[in-house]
C-alpha cells in the first residue's frame, strides 16, 4: 500500500494560485493518484484524479511527474471558499486497499 | 447534493448501548463505504460492500458490524458504546467496486457516546 505524505498546513491569500504537493513514494504501476476536498463537519468530495503527466478539470490541475512518486494539486486563483482540507489519496484500481491520510489544511486568507 | 443520504443526522446515546446508522446510496452505485471521523484520528475507512457482499474491511472494531441489503441501503451497527466512538460517521457510495472510482459522501451522522 503506497503511503502518502502532505503538508499538515498552508495559508494563502485570495487571488493566489496554491499548490499542494504529496509524496508518494511507493506508488506501484496501476495506482492512480485521487485528491479529495473537505469541508467542516461535511462529507470528501471528489476534486481530480490522473494516472500521469497532467490533468485539469474545471476546479483544480493535477500535475504528475514521470516518476510518479509525487503529485502537485494546483488551485488556480483561491477564494475564501476554498479553505478546506485537501487529501491525496493513491490506489489500485485492483484492489480497494484504499486510506485517506492527515490531509492538508488550506487556509485561505482575504 | 451528493445524492447520498443518511440518518439520523445527530445521534446521543449513552455509553454501553447499540446503534444503527443508516445510508442510501445514489441511485445506479453498487457499493457503499463507511468511514469514522473523530477529531483526533481523521478519516478512518471502516468496511466497504459491492451489491450486498462485503468488499473490503479496514479498521472496524469486531464491536461493529454492517451489511448491504438486496434494495442496496446499508446499515453500520455500532454496540456496547464507548465514550470514543463518538465521532462523524460518513457513507459514500461508487459506481463499482473499485474504491479508486469517485466515491459521493453523505452528509454524515453525527454520533455522540454520553
Amino acid at each position: 500500500l503506497a503511503k502518502t505524505t502532505q503538508p499538515i498546513s498552508m495559508d494563502s491569500y485570495e487571488g493566489q494560485e496554491v499548490n499542494i504537493t504529496c509524496s508518494h513514494n511507493n506508488i506501484a504501476t496501476n495506482d492512480y493518484i485521487t485528491w479529495y476536498q473537505q469541508f467542516p463537519s461535511q462529507g470528501p468530495r471528489f476534486i481530480i484524479q490522473g494516472y500521469k503527466t497532467k490533468v485539469t478539470n474545471e476546479v483544480a490541475s493535477l500535475f504528475i511527474p514521470a516518476d510518479r512518486k509525487s503529485s502537485t494539486l494546483s488551485l488556480p486563483r483561491v477564494s475564501l471558499s476554498d479553505t478546506a482540507v485537501y487529501y491525496c489519496l493513491v490506489g489500485d484500481p485492483n484492489n480497494n486497499d484504499m486510506r485517506f491520510g492527515a490531509g492538508t489544511r488550506l487556509t485561505v486568507k482575504p | 447534493d451528493s445524492g447520498v443520504t443518511q440518518t439520523p443526522k445527530h445521534l446521543i446515546t449513552a455509553t454501553g448501548q447499540r446503534v444503527t446508522l443508516r445510508c442510501s446510496p445514489r441511485s445506479g452505485d453498487l457499493s457503499v463505504y463507511w468511514y469514522q471521523q473523530s477529531l483526533d484520528q481523521g478519516l478512518q475507512f471502516l468496511i466497504q460492500y459491492y451489491n450486498g457482499e462485503e468488499r473490503a474491511k479496514g479498521n472496524i472494531l469486531e464491536r461493529f458490524s454492517a451489511q448491504q441489503f438486496p434494495d442496496l441501503h446499508s446499515e453500520l451497527n455500532l454496540s456496547s458504546l464507548e465514550l470514543g466512538d463518538s465521532a462523524l460517521y460518513f457513507c459514500a457510495s461508487s459506481e463499482s467496486g473499485a474504491s479508486y472510482n469517485e466515491q459521493f459522501f453523505g452528509p454524515g451522522t453525527r454520533l455522540t457516546v454520553l
